[in-house]
């Protein structure tokens, strides 16, 4: 069965500062994604890495994949007040037609000033 | 135009009723989901679905079922309800098939439905 880690869960931190959210999978993949989710949101799309070493950045926030490593992260360059949300990294596991995201528990991020 | 809507937004029903709560994608994606979401924010698969296939996650019960008129819609119908099926449901959709090196096969998810059963 897929395992789908992240961590922290938790994540207080100040304005400012700059901190890595990772999320380990347990299979073969060559597909992950990272969203986000605000309080009583549904989920946005931040990132899309398709292949081993894809990098993304976007504002305050770079992800990164290793296929091999099966590692994705997720690092916020100094922190602001709008980044508090929760981040969740999805993996694909599917290998044929059938698409399959599975979802790690998220990362509830906290940004204080 | 909103993408992937769902309805209603907001359920609250009473123990052993029977609910459903719909979904359709404007996205001319051939796979939609649906996921669960507890107390806790843990996002659970519970259905992933196109014409061809229906996968099950084995820890659904059978109370849930999907239902899909066409393409652009897939249905939860939840029989008996239980105090334990109060969560957020999110519907969600993505192009699966044909895929290749480096076909993108990102869901996008509606805006949910929170279910409380009383």
């Amino acid at each position: 069965e897929l395992k789908v880690e992240q961590n922290p869960l938790f994540l207080s931190m100040q304005e400012g500062k700059n901190y890595t959210i990772y999320c380990n999978y347990s299979t073969t993949s060559d597909r992950l994604y990272w969203y986000r989710q605000d309080p009583g949101k549904s989920l946005e799309s931040l990132f899309v890495l398709l292949s081993n070493g894809a990098v993304k950045q976007e504002g305050r926030l770079m992800a990164s994949l290793d296929t091999k490593a099966r590692l994705s992260t997720l690092h916020i360059t100094a922190a602001v007040h709008d980044l508090s949300a929760t981040y969740f990294c999805a993996v694909d596991t599917s290998g044929g037609s059938q698409g399959n995201l599975i979802f790690g528990k998220g990362t509830k991020l906290s940004v204080k000033p | 135009d909103t993408a992937v809507s769902q309805t209603p937004k907001y359920l609250v029903t009473q123990m052993g009723n029977d609910k459903s709560i719909k979904c359709e994608q404007n996205l001319g994606h051939d796979t939609m989901y649906w996921y669960k979401q507890d107390s806790k924010k843990f996002l659970k698969i519970m259905f992933s679905y196109n014409n061809k296939e229906l996968i099950i996650n084995e820890t659904v019960p059978n109370r849930f079922s999907p239902k899909s008129p066409d393409k652009a819609h897939l249905n939860l119908h939840i029989n008996s309800l239980e105090l334990g099926d109060s969560a957020v449901y999110f519907c969600a959709s993505s192009q699966a098939q044909r895929r290749g090196p480096f076909m993108n096969t990102e869901a996008f998810f509606g805006q949910g439905t929170r279910l409380t059963v009383v």
